[in-house]
């Protein structure tokens, strides 16, 4: 099973909306609404942002919101904020003999 | 607060077996809404899922690793751990312990990570 496929890095100027795709396939992405996406900062532990493509836990800001269509989910982060600048997985559970799939990762640079 | 903590040794010889376990606190293992992960990220790279266990015993493998990989718990430690044996150079990383939200498909408690270190 591959990794899906996220851009390496995305950059943005502070209030400025940015997106970030994640491209799988018709077995994880496409399949299920089970996508979720974290944010990493450097020497930390990944943190959860969305859940069920769309699903904020409490706690984070609703700046960030996910969405999909097809084998692509993506997350958006509006109102670009310094504090953003940190490393974006997402994951797809993938069921069968495979379960979960991460992203490549995007680097998301505040300008 | 939910807090997951790794531990285990750092440094491993190749061809070895890499033991880390994952303690709890702050909330029961043994619940029915949740399973318990390992995930890695060697230096620099990505994420990679490796295994989840349900405190009922019932496990769950990355097909890449499956061959090398035991999780298990341990209930009345509020533990669970891991065991990757024949380990090489490509098995350097920062290894996550984790709660998955059973159904649901999302880990939502991370513990800092650990990071092993193959050397001879």
């Amino acid at each position: 099973q591959s990794a899906l496929t996220q851009p390496a890095s995305v950059s943005g100027s502070p209030g400025q909306s940015i997106t970030i795709s994640c491209t799988g396939t018709s077995s994880d992405v496409g399949n299920y609404n089970l996508v979720s996406w974290y944010q990493q900062h450097p020497g930390k532990a990944p943190n959860l942002m969305i859940h069920e493509v769309t699903k904020r836990p409490s706690g984070v800001s609703d700046r960030f919101s996910g969405s999909k269509s097809g084998n692509t989910a993506s997350l958006t982060i509006s109102g670009l904020q310094a504090e953003d600048e940190a490393d974006y997985y997402c994951c797809s559970y993938a069921g069968g003999n495979t379960f979960y799939v991460f992203g490549t990762g995007t680097k998301v640079i505040v300008l | 607060q939910l807090q997951l903590q790794e531990s285990g040794p750092v440094l491993v010889k190749p061809s070895e077996t890499l033991s880390l376990t994952c303690t709890v606190s702050g909330g029961p293992i043994y619940n029915y809404n949740y399973d318990w992960g390992w995930i890695r990220q060697p230096p620099g790279k990505g994420l990679e899922w490796i295994a989840n266990i349900y405190f009922s015993g019932s496990t769950y493998y990355s097909p890449s690793l499956k061959s090398r990989v035991t999780i298990s718990v341990d209930t009345s430690k509020n533990q669970f751990s891991l065991k990757l044996s024949s380990v090489t150079a490509a098995d350097t990383a920062v290894y996550f312990c984790a709660r998955l939200k059973a159904g649901d498909h999302y880990f939502d408690y991370w513990g800092q990570g650990t990071l092993v270190t193959l050397s001879s």
